[in-house]
């Protein structure tokens, strides 16, 4: 089982800042199949980028994916409001498929 | 657009089998996607269950796995989950959601295993 792990577990920033979320994989996962999600409270979790790098459909391009290998990126270029919410990376790489634990991103 | 509604009980007794439902709308469950379950316990994070592809093959979460059977009625367009001798570490908010990408989810079903 690939294990994935956030970091940070909790971010605090301010509107207008650049966030960034990182996701270590335990075992080379392909870009292919890697994938971030936000999850604002009450709500399902909302599919943000997929393959590494693609936004899904809907996603503004403040939102970017990075990374290969084990080592992969989040980036929010400037935070708006709406931005503060939890997020997850996850692999479907082979199954079992897994979540990181998530990082919350927090107003300052 | 793509719609997931999940249906079941609120509440399950301890030892009894955890039954849910996953409607689709808006797209033949046929279409040759995989369709995936996903928990999250309270204040938790999320849990990957299993899926089952429109063929009807699945795969599960090998820490599940002797409890847990998803099947499919494409006559219906949906797809359900069985989890079978529950306790109170299965209650959770229960997700249905489309392919292995997970690009269409359902709001969610809260599911509370309590006597």
């Amino acid at each position: 089982e690939i294990v994935l792990t956030q970091s940070p577990g909790t971010l605090s920033l301010s509107p207008g800042e650049r966030a960034t979320l990182s996701c270590r994989a335990s075992q080379t996962v392909s870009s292919l199949y890697l994938t971030w999600f936000q999850q604002k409270p009450g709500q399902a979790p909302r599919l943000l980028i997929y393959g590494a790098y693609s936004r899904a459909t809907g996603i503004p391009d403040r939102f970017s994916g990075s990374g290969s290998g084990t080592d992969f990126t989040l980036t929010i270029s400037r935070l708006e409001p709406e931005d503060f919410a939890v997020y997850y990376c996850q692999h479907y790489a082979t199954p079992p498929y897994t979540f990181g634990q998530g990082t919350k991103l927090e107003i300052k | 657009q793509v719609q997931l509604q999940e249906s079941g009980p609120g509440l399950v007794k301890p030892s009894q089998t955890l039954s849910l439902t996953c409607t689709v709308s808006s797209v033949s469950i046929s279409s040759g996607y995989y369709w995936t379950w996903i928990r999250q316990h309270p204040g938790k994070g999320l849990e990957w269950i299993g899926y089952i592809y429109y063929s009807g093959s699945t795969y599960y979460n090998p820490s599940l796995q002797s409890r847990v059977t998803i099947s499919i009625n494409t006559s219906e367009n949906q797809f359900s989950l069985k989890l079978s001798s529950v306790t109170a570490a299965d209650t959770a908010v229960y997700y249905c959601a489309r392919d292995k990408r997970l690009d269409y989810w359902g709001q969610g079903t809260l599911v509370t295993v309590s006597s």
